[in-house]
């Protein structure tokens, strides 16, 4: 079992919907989250980091977290064709040291 | 910006050859990571530092070491390097100690084996 899976998509939203990305973790014992936007060509970029059970809001971004589940989750509301690009589920798995361990990514586009 | 460089930023070489790259910061952060990126798998851990001297494996460490001997620089190097070690590969770094253990990326290294 991967330690971090997500849906590879490609998931496909129009233009003004919420797109929805889903990730479910291995670790019961891990402690952060993170939702990172790549775009093609680039780096990964922070948009949303979790570290408690329930929603964490920030603009159109709201981050779910469900420890019970080890499930995490993105809404991004009112999607803009500026939401395109591969998002990125991320968790600290703590096993002694911090390791930073990425799913494999969802490829979003928004069509205008 | 944070302070993170990774050098080359481009890179073919031939299969069989060692290959150095390298990771620099300015921001005293005590994690390094690296990670490579290919189709479909995300970005994948291939070792990483949690202090000078510290360190360790990833989910794909086979035929690569890593060094870390000053907390600013994070070696990756390919002992031999084969074709399927084609790939973008990323550092990162972070610290646990700020409130939002977030990691910051490079801006990647693009390695050709030919």
């Amino acid at each position: 079992q991967k330690e971090v899976e997500q849906n590879s998509g490609p998931l496909s939203v129009p233009e003004g919907a919420i797109a929805s990305l889903n990730c479910t973790y291995s670790d019961r014992g891990s402690q952060s989250f993170f939702w990172y936007r790549q775009y093609s060509g680039k780096s990964p970029e922070l948009i949303m980091s979790i570290y408690s059970n329930g929603d964490k809001e920030d603009g159109r971004f709201t981050a779910q977290l469900n420890k019970a589940s080890q499930y995490v989750s993105l809404l991004i509301r009112d999607s803009q064709p500026s939401d395109s690009a591969t998002y990125l589920c991320a968790v600290n798995l703590i096993q002694g040291a911090q390791k930073l361990v990425f799913g494999q990514g969802t490829r979003l586009t928004i069509n205008p | 910006d944070a302070g993170i460089t990774q050098s080359p930023r481009h890179k073919v070489t031939e299969t069989g050859t060692p290959v150095t790259l390298r990771c620099h910061q300015t921001e005293n952060h005590r994690y390094m990571y690296w990670y490579r990126q290919d189709p479909g798998h995300g970005l994948r851990l291939i070792h990483y530092s949690y202090g000078v001297k510290d360190t360790d494996k990833g989910e794909v460490s086979d035929g690569y070491s890593v060094s870390r001997s000053k907390t600013e620089d994070f070696l990756l190097t390919l002992e031999s390097a084969t074709s399927s070690q084609t790939s973008v590969y990323f550092c990162a770094i972070s610290d646990p100690t700020i409130p939002t253990g977030r990691a910051f990326f490079g801006q990647g290294t693009r390695l050709t084996v030919v």
